[in-house]
């Protein structure tokens, strides 16, 4: 009965391929959020949609593309890997908006060869 | 940019004892929310505590409380009779206003308990 799942949970690959992240919450919750995690462990939002609309859309390469296909999956898509995409990539989810709390999925850590 | 401030990278404490960990942000919004997160070595992020700045009790949660002075923009988490499970990172974050979706966090500060 995980609250915020995200699948997988590591992955490694090479420099140039394509990957994607699944995230997907049983919380019933409107909103949800991708998060980068940095190697010296700063959290930046990248993300976040609601009720399958994007609200949020930061400074991020056009290489990443969140798609929602329903209230309860957000997946995160990346394209022509990059070294410096090597990160823990977290998803989380929310009633709303900034008043109520995020709940985080278990991350997941990529790693770029 | 809006920032919050953690200016204590690493902190340790002796098993049992109380230990504050700080935090400061800037803001120009009367109502918001601030949160002190937890991510031990799992690397699952739990939320540990929320204040909401326009209440003026202090928000407690077992042996976590916190003390917000909203002039001073500030809100620190103190861990009283610190057990081993405590050792882990900890991240202040606010987000931008009542009605705002975004969560802007700290570099964190790395708790450990020394047995």
């Amino acid at each position: 009965d995980t609250a915020v799942s995200q699948t997988p949970k590591y992955l490694v690959t090479q420099m140039g391929n394509d990957k994607s992240i699944k995230c997907e919450q049983n919380l019933g919750h409107d909103t949800m959020y991708w998060y980068k995690q940095d190697s010296k462990k700063f959290l930046k939002i990248m993300f976040s949609y609601n009720n399958k609309e994007l609200i949020i859309n930061e400074t991020v390469p056009n290489r990443f593309s969140p798609k929602s296909p329903d209230k309860a999956h957000l997946n995160l898509h990346i394209n022509s890997l990059e070294l410096g995409d090597s990160a823990v990539y977290f998803c989380a989810s929310s009633p709303g908006t900034g008043s109520s709390t995020q709940y985080f999925g278990p991350g997941t850590r990529l790693t770029v060869l | 940019a809006q920032t919050v401030t953690q200016s204590q990278p690493e902190m340790s404490v002796q098993e049992a004892e109380t230990v504050t960990l700080s935090c400061t942000y800037d803001t120009s919004e009367s109502d918001y929310y601030l949160f002190w997160y937890k991510q031990p070595p799992s690397r699952q992020m739990i939320l540990v505590i929320r204040q909401e700045a326009y209440k003026q009790q202090n928000a407690t949660e077992n042996r976590f409380s916190v003390n917000f002075q909203k002039a001073a923009k500030s809100f620190s988490l103190k861990i009283s009779d610190s057990q081993l499970g405590d050792a882990a990172m900890y991240f202040c974050a606010r987000n931008s206003g009542a009605g705002s979706y975004q969560l802007t966090f700290g570099k964190g500060t790395k708790l450990s308990v020394i047995p």
